[in-house]
Order: structure tokens, then C-alpha cells, then sequence
């Protein structure tokens, strides 16, 4: 069964408007990890969040956690043309050994 | 190149046949998966291996084999494929276990088709 579940499953914007995109996962983490995918590619690891911490930001990219509601989203701001693609998040188990374990995705479109 | 590639990119089969995907990475990775994509579903994880000759079932193993006898390969094998079978397969290879936080490197994909 799916650990994380991304919101919404399709989000269309403009270009320069900011993208949000959410997780919810079941159980207890170590860490969270993002992925993007272009469409007829495989996923390219964009950022992790480990359970200890709250905020991270890599370039346009803002991550956020909150153990508590066992919950994380995603933010692109001044988004591109380019950012089209399906975004998933990932969790582990707390279990050593456990698998990452991805949710079914948002889909991204954005129009110039 | 460096890097993790899977062949064959498409597969087209029939039901019942035997098909073999492979998959090979470069960097000495421990860590090999095998995921697969439906519409709806997402990935999922079929197989996983933590150092050659280790394996280990994920969430839908059933219908599928691996094998790892050397550190670069992990080649999945559809015994008898049957049509709910057809899907997009993702391999990826990590330095690190899941819980050791390590990101995963994904190859490009091998689409199979089972008629």
C-alpha cells in the first residue's frame, strides 16, 4: 500500500505564478525525499528532509515537514515552462531495511 | 558512461512467455530496486537487493524473479507474463539503504507490453 500521498493530483499554473504540493504518509519516517519526472523519463531525486528537521530549501525549491500531522509539501516558486512534470514524494519506513516507498504523484502542468 | 541503464527500453511480448529486463549501474552502488509504474497506482516496489546475492520481496513480488550475482546487474524476470504485467519498470541503485537515507538513482525505464 502507498506510504505517501501527494495533493492534488494535477495542478496547472502559470509561468511566475508559485506551485504547492502536498504529502501525507502513514507511518513514522526517518526522511522524506521528492522526486521529480519528466514525462517518458524516470524520476530525478530533487530533495530530502530528515524527520528532525522542519524547512529546507534548495534554489526554487521549498520543502517542508511537520512529523505531527505526518505531512509535507512542496513549493516551486516563480515557476517555468520547464518545471512540467509529475512530482512524488517518498518515505521510508523507521524500520532499518524498510524500502522507499513513493505516492502516486501530482502532475505539474505550467503554461507560458 | 557512468550511470544505470535498463534494456530493453520497449518490450512488447505475449502472454505466457518469459521476458527478462536488465538493468546495470556504474557506480558500485549496494543497493538495487525494482519498481513499476501504473496509471493510478504510482511506483511500486517489486524487488530489492541490499548487496549481490541478497534480495528481498517488496510490495507486489508475485509473478516476478530477480537475481543479483554481481554488484552492477539486477536483471528482473517475468516468468510467465500475463497481461496485468504490462507497465512501465524503473530500476534504481542507491550508496546507501533506504533508512540510511539514500537518494535513488533511476535508469530511463523499459515499457513492456504483454498481448
Amino acid at each position: 500500500s502507498q506510504q505517501g500521498e501527494e495533493d492534488p493530483q494535477a495542478l496547472s499554473i502559470q509561468e511566475g505564478e508559485n506551485a504547492t504540493m502536498n504529502c501525507s504518509y502513514k507511518t513514522s519516517i526517518n526522511n522524506l525525499q521528492w522526486y521529480r519526472q519528466n514525462s517518458g523519463r524516470g524520476l530525478v531525486h530533487l530533495i530530502l528532509i530528515r524527520s528532525n528537521e522542519r524547512e529546507k530549501h534548495s534554489g526554487r525549491l521549498r520543502v517542508t515537514l511537520d512529523t505531527s500531522k505526518k505531512s509535507s509539501s512542496l513549493l516551486i516558486t516563480a515557476s517555468r515552462a520547464a518545471d512540467t512534470a509529475s512530482y512524488f514524494c517518498a518515505t521510508d519506513g523507521a524500520q532499518a531495511g524498510t524500502a522507499l516507498i513513493f505516492g502516486k504523484g501530482t502532475t505539474l502542468s505550467v503554461s507560458s | 558512461d557512468a550511470g544505470i541503464t535498463q534494456s530493453p527500453r520497449y518490450k512488447i511480448t505475449e502472454t505466457g512467455r518469459q521476458v527478462t529486463l536488465m538493468c546495470h549501474q556504474t557506480w558500485s552502488h549496494s543497493y538495487m530496486f525494482w519498481y513499476r509504474q501504473d496509471l493510478g497506482h504510482g511506483l511500486r516496489l517489486i524487488y530489492y537487493s541490499a548487496a549481490a546475492d541478497i534480495t528481498d520481496k517488496g510490495e507486489v513480488p508475485d509473478g516476478y524473479v530477480v537475481s543479483r550475482s554481481k554488484t552492477e546487474n539486477f536483471p528482473l524476470t517475468l516468468e510467465s507474463a500475463t497481461r496485468s504485467q504490462t507497465s512501465v519498470y524503473f530500476c534504481a541503485s542507491s550508496s546507501r539503504g533506504p533508512s540510511g537515507t539514500g537518494e535513488l538513482f533511476f535508469g530511463e525505464g523499459s515499457r513492456l507490453t504483454v498481448l
